[in-house]
């Protein structure tokens, strides 16, 4: 399979727990992307790289997130001190190019935290 | 923050009718709209990327138009099947490279 893998597919955490979660993007794909997603909501962009560097990182980013894609290929990313309120679902994606080309998604890691 | 509003939020039809739905942004530093069709227990999947003002694609029995001007594209799917049961969502990408998703319509075609 050739697609974006994403791992673990379900987290179930306590609360204060650091949790690290691991996206495999397509390997031609230079971009890769991470988005949260609740209930109700559209994906919330979180950061993306373009190859090892992070590039963007959204302001609504508290410092307990950092992601990071050390050789280009695949990303992690890793919450801190986890809070209820981090309990959604982490998309990953990636994409050959800038924003005029389509991002293929993973099919997600669903974090609850208790 | 940026705003892009989808509409309608939900919206069940006829097997056989056609509908089409609503996504709206800022018509200001406009860099490119994508739609993708997400399917429950699925990965969201792209339908269109559209760059151009008046840009219209298709594919198969879904279609897409833009209009960056007034801000909006117009999402049509002709004769809906119950396949195509799923939450539309569409991106808005502007210059500075973020995407900007919006809540997307949820689509339920009853057989």
């Amino acid at each position: 399979d050739t697609g974006v893998s994403q791992d673990p597919r379900h987290k179930i955490t306590k609360r204060g727990q650091n949790v690290t979660f691991r996206c495999d993007p397509i390997s031609e794909h230079n971009r890769l992307y991470w988005y949260r997603q609740t209930l109700g909501q559209g994906p919330e962009f979180l950061t993306y790289f373009q190859n090892e560097a992070q590039l963007e990182k959204s302001r609504l980013l508290s410092d307990r997130f950092s992601a990071e894609r050390p050789k280009g290929s695949f990303s992690t990313l890793e919450i801190q001190r986890t809070e209820q309120g981090d309990s959604a679902m982490y998309l990953c994606a990636s994409s050959k190019g800038r924003g005029g080309t389509e991002q293929f998604f993973g099919p997600g890691t669903r974090l609850t935290v208790l | 923050i940026l705003n892009v509003e989808q509409s309608p939020q939900s919206l069940h039809v006829q097997e056989g009718d056609s509908t089409n739905f609503t996504c709206s942004f800022p018509s200001s530093n406009f860099y490119a709209l994508h739609w993708y069709r997400w399917e429950t227990a699925k990965s969201p999947e792209a339908l269109f990327v559209m760059t151009l003002n008046g840009d219209e694609k298709k594919k198969g029995r879904i279609s897409a138009t833009l209009n960056t001007k007034e801000g909006y594209s117009y999402l049509y799917i002709k004769g809906s099947q119950p396949e195509d049961s799923a939450t539309y969502l569409c991106a808005f990408i502007g210059t500075g490279n973020q995407f900007y998703f919006g809540t997307g319509t949820s689509l339920t075609v009853i057989p």
